[in-house]
């Protein structure tokens, strides 16, 4: 069964620092991979996602994500982080073979500070 | 043009009453998933929708758990006997096949006391 593990519950960063939220994933066969971000109290928005063609993935509000199958790896990186990135982020990972159903890892806080 | 919507966005209940919650696809969306999201279990996928077919159930924690979807739109998860377990906000999502991107509500909070 496939799963994903986020590194770190909790991650703080300084306003313009990089951002590295990190993700792990396990599947038998080649997974569909997404991040999405979660404000307060509001629902989920996807920030990019991975889907078999190129391994480095752009996505919105200037993050990015390079897909590493030796690695299973799936990271979310920001080079400057603003104010306006705290929130909860998800990494997720679904099959094309199984109805598109998400399987979520258990979500990484960012915190930004001034 | 207009998201997914969710009602009621906030619903207390006592413990043993059954409740629904409701979802409102995107329009021409043809999947739709409910998620729950808790402190302790984060998020867990629940059931799955996808035009005509037979859902996907295997996410439904206990037999307390159903949902329906009308008309291939609308969508009701009905739990029944509510536990305090059940306390979580309950997300749905729609998506134009089950290949593309699933855009998501502002959820359901479940309170139950």
């Amino acid at each position: 069964a496939q799963s994903v593990t986020q590194l770190g519950s909790h991650v703080s960063v300084s306003e313009g620092a990089l951002v590295l939220l990190r993700c792990n994933y396990s599947s038998s066969v080649p997974p569909y991979l997404f991040w999405y971000v979660q404000y307060p109290n509001q629902g989920l928005q996807l920030l990019l996602k991975y889907t078999s063609a190129a391994t480095l993935v752009k996505g919105i509000n200037g993050f990015e994500a390079e897909f590493k199958k030796s690695e299973t790896s799936f990271h979310l990186t920001k080079p400057s982080a603003h104010m306006s990135d705290a929130a909860e982020y998800f990494c997720a990972v679904s099959l094309y073979n199984q109805g598109g159903k998400l399987i979520f890892g258990q979500g990484t806080e960012l915190s930004v500070k001034p | 043009g207009a998201g997914v919507s969710q009602s009621p966005s906030n619903k207390v209940t006592e413990k043993g009453k059954d409740v629904e919650l409701r979802c409102d696809p995107i329009s021409g969306h043809t999947a739709l998933y409910w998620y729950r999201q808790s402190l302790g279990q984060g998020l867990e996928f629940l059931i799955y929708f996808q035009g005509n077919s037979a859902p996907d159930k295997s996410g439904l924690p206990s037999d307390r758990f159903s949902a329906e979807r009308t008309g291939g739109s609308v969508s009701t998860l009905t739990i029944q006997r509510t536990q305090q377990e059940d306390s979580a906000v309950y997300l749905c999502a729609s998506s134009w096949s089950d290949s593309d991107t699933q855009y998501f509500g502002p959820g359901t909070r479940l309170t139950v006391l």
